[in-house]
Parts: structure tokens; sequence; C-alpha cells
């Protein structure tokens, strides 16, 4: 195990529910991240928090809202999704945004359909 | 802008051979370069990280070079298992300082018996 947890690992939503995904680190990490990760397509990056500060949203459309309550806990809330948006949604911490310090550690993943 | 290329077809060996994955990138000199092992609906693992400065790295069966002049780096997996079998990620620290890394799609490795 990599000290990064992934709730639930399954997820079948309709496109009119709410839903959210959660992720803790046991690391003692600073920074989390979530990626989307789509057959055959390199990992995407859509949230970036350090210290509990988003510091990077890339473009990600807003019916993706992350939260994060504390530096252990990642949350990332879903609603009126499309089915475009069925992927692997992948958790990720590392020790900080710095040099020497960019080992990423990531969660198991939740493998998310939408209908 | 900044592209990594990994070989998008799977690299098929015999057991016991050494695998050898290829990751390019362009338009950019990076700090550093990750290599992950990522299974089947699983999260990547982190493998090895080799600086812009050092030439090779190792550990157990693995080796990492990193060629700035050729904007390359290749991983090595010598006395291949079965078990090796996944898809190896690359990924590099992106341009303007931010050590938060961009990944390449990944190459899959699938070793036989």
């Amino acid at each position: 195990e990599t000290g990064v947890t992934q709730t639930p690992r399954h997820l079948v939503m309709g496109m009119t529910n709410k839903k959210s995904l959660k992720c803790e680190q046991h690391l003692g990490h600073n920074a989390m991240y979530w990626y989307k990760q789509s057959a055959k397509k390199p990992l995407e990056l859509m949230f970036v928090y350090s210290l509990e500060e988003r510091v990077e949203n890339n473009s990600v459309p807003s019916r993706f809202s992350p939260e994060c309550p504390n530096s252990s806990h990642l949350f990332l809330h879903l609603h009126t999704l499309q089915p475009e948006d069925s992927a692997l949604y992948l958790c990720a911490s590392s020790q900080d945004l710095r040099a020497a310090q960019e080992t990423q550690y990531f969660g198991p993943g939740t493998r998310l359909l939408v209908l | 802008s900044q592209k990594i290329e990994q070989n998008s077809e799977a690299l098929n060996i015999q057991e016991g051979k050494t695998a050898t994955l290829t990751c390019n990138y362009t338009n950019y000199s990076p700090a550093y370069l990750q290599w992950y092992r990522q299974d089947p609906g699983r999260g990547p693992v982190f493998l090895l990280l080799i600086r812009e400065n050092e030439k090779e790295k190792r550990k157990e069966r693995l080796k990492v070079t990193f060629d700035t002049t050729l904007k390359q780096s290749l991983f090595h997996i010598t006395a291949s298992q079965p078990a090796d079998s996944a898809t190896y990620l690359c990924a590099l620290d992106r341009p303007g300082g931010s050590y938060i890394p961009t990944f390449g799609r990944g190459t899959s490795l699938i070793v036989h018996p």
C-alpha cells in the first residue's frame, strides 16, 4: 500500500446524480492532487492543493468541485456529469511542491461510470 | 509546448531478457525525470527518479539513463519476469519551475514465460 486511500473504488452514477469521491493520505504530505485517466490517454491533472489551498485548476468543468478540508483529506464532488466523464480518477500526494519532493504517491483510484 | 513521447505499442519480450523502454521529450529541459509502474485498474507506483545532472540510476534489476542531449530516458529491466508485466509511465517536471510532473501515456510491457 502507498499510504493513500480512495473511496469508493467503483461508482456508477446517472447524469443527474450528485456523488463525492474521497481521498485520504497517511503520509504527512502537504500537497494533494486529482487526476483523470481515460483509456489510452495520459494522466490528466485536474486540481492541485498545497497546504489546503488550491494552487491549480486545469480548466476543469465546474461539474467537478474539489474540496480540501485539511492536508490529509481531499474530496471531489461530482454533479450532472456526462458519459465522457467516465474514467479512472486518481488521487495522489507528495511531500511538497518543491525540488526534491516531487515523488507522487497514488491511491488505487475510483473507477467511475456515468450512464 | 512540452511533449512527452512513449511508444504506444506494447513491448513483448521473453522471460529472462532485458526490457528497454524509451521516453523522449521535446521543447524543454527538465530538472528531473521519473518512472512509474501502473497495473490495470490501479494507481501508478513510483520506481525511480533521475535528475538532470545524473546520467544513470539503478535500483535492484532496474536501471534508468538520462541523456539531456538526446532528450531521452531509457528504462531497463534486467532478467525480466512475467510479474514485471505492466504499463510503465515516465513523468517530467513542467516548464516554469513547477515541480508538478507531467506524465507520458505509458508503454505496456508484456513478459512471456
